[in-house]
């Protein structure tokens, strides 16, 4: 089963709305996870790094201000999009460091839609 | 310059070719290589991690160089299975951050 689970797999939104995306590790502790983003036929872009009781560190050219990102505990971390615009539609997905199994696991990842 | 990058293909094989994928990577002080197949809308999964020596797991064969920051994959015996499109992935120097390649694209057709 899954060890890392992402929720929601599919959100439509408004544009302008803001949609919250969990990502949460299963049976062991995250104190580091990541978010990527995927558009269509492109690959996975780092957007920032979760750090557990921090402020996540963000890529160059990524909005820290539209793309909040909660590390609160060490199995949760939730990705904020807010005022989403069209352009915002994309394939979010996260991963996980069991860094006591030296191994990253993906979440299933989430589907937004901004109409 | 992208820091992956990967042939996109498409590469389409009949069931039971041996099908090769290269990829180059441009950061020299990268510590670990992965192969990752990620199906249509769904998340990537691991393949294989790539090491020095060559490393191979039942039909998939990975090589490293790292002089020429260069990587590959063979598939023997292609399955109808083995249509998905594969992910060239280096981890950055903060270790578990890893740098994807755009991935290429295999079709096995019967």
């Amino acid at each position: 089963g899954a060890v890392v689970s992402q929720h929601p797999s599919r959100v439509i939104c408004k544009s302008g709305t803001s949609v919250k995306i969990e990502c949460r590790s299963l049976d062991f502790q995250a104190t580091t996870m990541f978010w990527y983003r995927q558009f269509p036929k492109q690959s996975l872009m780092l957007m920032a790094t979760s750090n557990e009781g921090s402020k996540a560190t963000y890529e160059q050219g990524v909005e820290k201000d539209k793309f909040l990102i909660n590390h609160a505990s060490l199995t949760l971390s939730t990705l904020t999009v807010t005022s989403a615009h069209p352009e915002d539609s994309s394939f979010y997905i996260c991963s996980a460091a069991d860094t006591g199994r030296y191994t990253i696991y993906f979440g299933e990842g989430s589907w937004l839609t901004v109409v | 310059r992208k820091e992956v990058e990967q042939d996109p293909g498409p590469f389409n094989v009949p069931e039971g070719a041996t099908v090769a994928f290269n990829c180059t990577y441009s950061n020299s002080a990268s510590q670990s290589f992965f192969w990752y197949r990620q199906d249509c809308r769904k998340e990537p999964k691991l393949l294989m991690s790539v090491y020095s020596s060559g490393n191979e797991d039942g039909r998939f064969t990975a090589q490293l160089n790292r002089a020429s920051q260069y990587i590959s994959l063979l598939i023997r015996d292609s399955k109808l299975s083995d249509s998905a499109t594969y992910l060239c992935v280096v981890t950055s120097n903060s270790g578990y951050a890893l740098n994807f390649g755009k991935g290429t694209s295999l079709l096995v057709t019967p």
